[in-house]
């Protein structure tokens, strides 16, 4: 069993719509988990980053780590066709960067 | 600020020949880490260094190998190419060390495209 697990996708939906992005994971010590957007050609950029369980907002974006269940969540709510790009999440504790594989998105105006 | 810069951005080598790979990382971070970023495994670690000596490994042979200097420049090198090696190769930056318990926020480069034929 992999660290981090993610569906690759690709992933498409119309502009406007609510997206579900998730990972899970086996590994308890993780207490740091991110996610990273990266457009195609350039190298992923930090969108978002929590501490332990909860949940936490920036614009349009939503993360949530359930650690409980090991399962972590991306919305993007108001999808545009410049949210295509490939999300990877990624998570730490005492130990490098662990990513998923990425799921790739496809917003359709 | 400037952002953290790979050169070359794209490479072509065949089998059997080794090739370098540079990364400048952001003014005042001290840790440098390298990814290999492929469709099947996806980014995987590689190494990381902070000040001039290599904090953590990945699981990478031996041919994978890496340095840093004074000015916290990096470098990975990468010795008698195989077809498995052609990849996107990531250098992030950041002003710590992972290993420890606090945040600590990477920042990533475009990358090397290593295309080994």
């Amino acid at each position: 069993q992999k660290e981090v697990e993610q569906d690759p996708g690709p992933l498409s939906v119309p502009e406007g719509a609510i997206v579900s992005l998730n990972c899970t994971y086996s590994n308890s010590a993780f207490q740091y988990f991110m996610w990273y957007r990266q457009y195609s050609r350039k190298g992923p950029e930090l969108l978002m980053y929590t501490y332990s369980s909860g949940n936490k907002e920036d614009g349009r974006f939503t993360a949530q780590v359930d650690k409980s269940s090991k399962y972590i969540s991306l919305f993007i709510r108001d999808s545009q066709p410049s949210d295509s790009a490939t999300y990877l999440c990624a998570m730490t504790g005492n130990t490098p960067l662990v990513f998923g594989k990425g799921t790739r998105l496809s917003v359709i105006a | 600020k400037a952002g953290v810069t790979q050169t070359p951005r794209y490479l072509i080598k065949t089998r059997g020949q080794q090739v370098t790979l540079s990364c400048s990382p952001i003014s005042g971070h001290r840790s440098v880490s390298w990814y290999q970023q492929t469709p099947g495994q996806g980014l995987q670690f590689l190494f990381e260094y902070f000040s001039e000596t290599q904090r953590n490994k990945g699981n990478f042979p031996g041919r994978f190998s890496g340095r840093q200097f004074s000015n916290s420049r990096s470098e990975m090198n990468v010795s008698t190419l195989e077809l498995g090696d052609s990849a996107l190769y990531l250098c992030a930056s950041s002003l710590a060390a992972s290993g420890r318990a606090t945040y600590n926020e990477q920042f990533f480069g475009p990358g090397t495209r290593l295309t080994v034929l």
